[in-house]
């Protein structure tokens, strides 16, 4: 397998249940980011883990939990969500650099429906 | 605050040449990235400008203006293909990347 590549393509949940999201990069990437993504709205940077650490979006509800055991695994753990968190989740992985902007790779995306 | 303005959706036709503008206001700025995103598919990085002028990349080109917070994607010679969501990002003073909401250009035959 190359590039990002996310796990799974379509998930339908309720708004009591408990599930994940997985992404895995195999370009020996050193950052790996989510994004959420709804329509006719810029993209949304929930979380980003670097070489360095964990950054996140202070307006991200912690009903999302992210996980990043290594450096090409990503994972979001999703939990009592709303139905406005239906949205296309995507994955990106980067060689991030200590000066100068980087590159994203995105996975294909995560369409997640809430009932 | 910062943002990036493009158009929500423009129409051109096959074998034409189409200009997306994006204009910007972000805290600092390191370089201005475009991507394509068909539905349902990935983004994918089309271009990256730090400097100003014009960057020519085959069919597809991109302008920046640091002092006007102004680039424009040119794309000549349209094909079906090229029918998909164009989006424009600005890495801001901390290298985080503001994104616009993305231009939907639709080909017609």
């Amino acid at each position: 397998e190359t590039g990002v590549t996310q796990t799974p393509r379509h998930l339908v949940m309720g708004m009591t249940n408990k599930k994940s999201l997985k992404c895995e990069q195999h370009l020996g990437h050193n950052a790996m980011y989510w994004y959420k993504q709804s329509a006719k709205k810029p993209l949304e940077l929930m979380f980003v883990y670097n070489f360095k650490e964990q950054t996140e979006n202070n307006s991200v509800p912690s009903r999302f939990s992210p996980e990043c055991p290594n450096s090409s695994h990503l994972f979001l753990h999703l939990h009592t969500l709303q139905p406005e968190d239906s949205a296309l989740y995507l994955c990106a992985s980067s060689q991030e650099r200590e000066t100068g902007a980087n590159v994203l790779t995105f996975g294909a995306g995560s369409r997640l429906t809430v009932l | 605050g910062q943002n990036i303005d493009q158009p929500t959706e423009m129409t051109a036709t096959e074998g034409a040449i189409v200009q997306i503008n994006c204009t910007y206001q972000t805290s600092g700025f390191n370089g201005l990235f475009w991507y394509q995103q068909h539905a349902g598919e990935a983004p994918t990085f089309l271009s990256y400008n730090v400097l100003d002028g014009l960057e020519e990349k085959g069919r597809f080109s991109s302008f920046l203006s640091r002092s006007k917070g102004y680039s424009y994607l040119l794309l000549k010679e349209l094909q079906m293909k090229d029918s998909a969501s164009y989006l424009c990002a600005v890495g801001d003073s901390n290298y985080q990347l503001i994104w616009g909401a993305g231009t939907k250009l639709i080909i017609k035959p």
